[in-house]
């Protein structure tokens, strides 16, 4: 079973719409949470860090589940240049650190 | 300006010639990581830079080696490149805490790599 999964995608959506991606993570230890978003051939770029008491950046949503282990990020009032791959990210604590990345779910957004 | 640099962008080497990617950084972070990211999949992480400290991730394989001779530079370096290496390789960096709080990496722009 991989650490950190989300559905692949990829999600094709209407300009205007809302989508809902979801990640599921497996190491109960696992201390902070992100969603990245990636651009064809560019690097992973941090679009927000995620709480369990849900947090909201403008059109973006993001929620944690510690319980279910279990990810959201949902985005409303989709634009054109929403379009790209969105990175679920674990933190573990401890001596590691290290970040464990999902594969990642693509996002098409149609005019 | 560019916070976290790779260079070059696009290597092209041959089956086996050994290759170095470079990565420098302007943040004075004291961890620097190496990733690798074929295509439609995950960035994995190879090895990091904790000061002088080196970290190799368990699986990573023996053909792949880091130098980090500064606190801004960390080299990645490919001593017989096959096939199966043809990747993005990503550097990021970030600040670890006295008390080992880690903040936000912060990822170069990636170097493609090509094996002929």
């Amino acid at each position: 079973r991989k650490e950190v999964e989300q559905d692949p995608g990829p999600f094709n959506v209407p300009e205007g719409a809302t989508v809902a991606f979801n990640c599921t993570y497996s190491n109960s230890a696992s201390q902070s949470f992100f969603w990245y978003r990636q651009d064809c051939r560019k690097e992973p770029k941090l679009l927000m860090s995620v709480y369990s008491s849900g947090n909201e950046d403008g059109r973006f949503t993001a929620q944690l589940n510690r319980a279910s282990q279990y990810i959201s990020l949902l985005i409303r009032d989709s634009k054109l240049s929403d379009s790209a791959t969105y990175l679920c990210v674990v933190r573990y604590g401890g001596a590691t650190n290290k970040l464990i990345f999902g594969t990642g779910t693509l996002l098409a957004v149609q005019p | 300006d560019a916070m976290v640099i790779q260079n070059p962008r696009y290597q092209v080497t041959q089956f086996g010639k050994p290759v170095t990617l470079s990565c420098s950084q302007t943040l004075n972070h004291n961890v620097m990581y190496w990733y690798q990211q074929k295509s439609s999949q995950a960035p994995k992480l190879l090895f990091h830079y904790y000061d002088k400290d080196f970290n190799n991730e368990a699986d990573t394989p023996d053909n792949f080696q880091s130098r980090r001779p500064n606190t801004s530079f960390c080299f990645l370096d490919i001593r017989s490149p096959g096939l199966g290496d043809a990747a993005m390789y990503l550097c990021a960096t970030s600040r670890v805490g006295d008390r080992g709080y880690q903040e936000t990496q912060y990822f170069g722009p990636g170097t493609r790599l090509l094996v002929l």
